[in-house]
């Protein structure tokens, strides 16, 4: 069974550029969550997607940030004119939510960095 | 605004002592709590979740939930220095699926 993958694991750009990341979650598992990480902070909640629906965003999540989920399987996550304060860490998670703990398992990460 | 609070840290224990983490929460509805630990650079690894009050144990670690006082901690026995890490307490949101993080407790086992 492999784990949570995304791609790529490091992305630098200059301010302005648009930028995407795919997730590929664990198979089977049916709900997808993105959220970002910068240092010294708890990773921070922008988006899920329960099979091909996106049932909830953040109020931070900024209309230049925009996530799809077309076929209930692989995510991307777009930036569009990115800016300095975009540079994070970009943490995708997947579960299989049947019943109570609702386990999330992420996977390795985009760092980004904004020139 | 809901919040998970957890001490910064670093918490320094000596190799083989029982390492306490703790956290707390201000959602009272809450139900589903997790710990990952974090090493420098990676992303978060979930070590233990816990759903009813009590103790919770696996291997060296063991979760306990009070959610009377709205408390959750993690103790780690037998620390090990590559037990060193950053641990993240999560929340899962009550009445939805995404979970509240804390800022971690950095943990530092000395040889």
């Amino acid at each position: 069974d492999t784990g949570v993958s995304q791609d790529p694991r490091h992305k630098i750009t200059k301010r302005g550029q648009n930028v995407t990341f795919r997730c590929d979650p664990i198979s089977e598992h049916n709900r997808l969550y993105w959220y970002r990480q910068t240092l010294g902070q708890g990773p921070e909640f922008l988006t899920y997607f329960q099979n091909e629906a996106q049932l909830e965003k953040s109020r931070l999540l900024s209309d230049r940030f925009s996530a799809e989920r077309p076929k209930g399987s692989f995510s991307t996550l777009e930036i569009q004119r990115t800016e300095q304060g975009d540079s994070a860490m970009y943490l995708c998670a997947s579960s299989l939510d049947h019943q109570p703990p609702y386990e999330q398992y992420f996977g390795p990460g985009t760092r980004l960095t904004v020139t | 605004q809901k919040e998970v609070e957890q001490n910064s840290g670093p918490l320094s224990v000596p190799e083989g002592a029982i390492a306490s983490l703790n956290c707390t929460y201000s959602d009272r509805g809450s139900q589903s709590f997790f710990w990952y630990r974090q090493y420098s650079g990676k992303s978060p690894e979930l070590i233990m979740s816990i759903y009813s009050n009590g103790d919770k144990e696996d291997g060296r670690f063991t979760a306990q939930l009070n959610k009377a006082s709205q408390y959750v901690s993690l103790l780690i026995r037998d620390s090990q220095p590559s037990d060193s890490a950053t641990y993240l307490c999560a929340v899962k949101d009550d009445g939805s699926y995404k979970l509240i993080f804390g800022s971690g407790t950095r943990l530092l086992v000395r040889p």
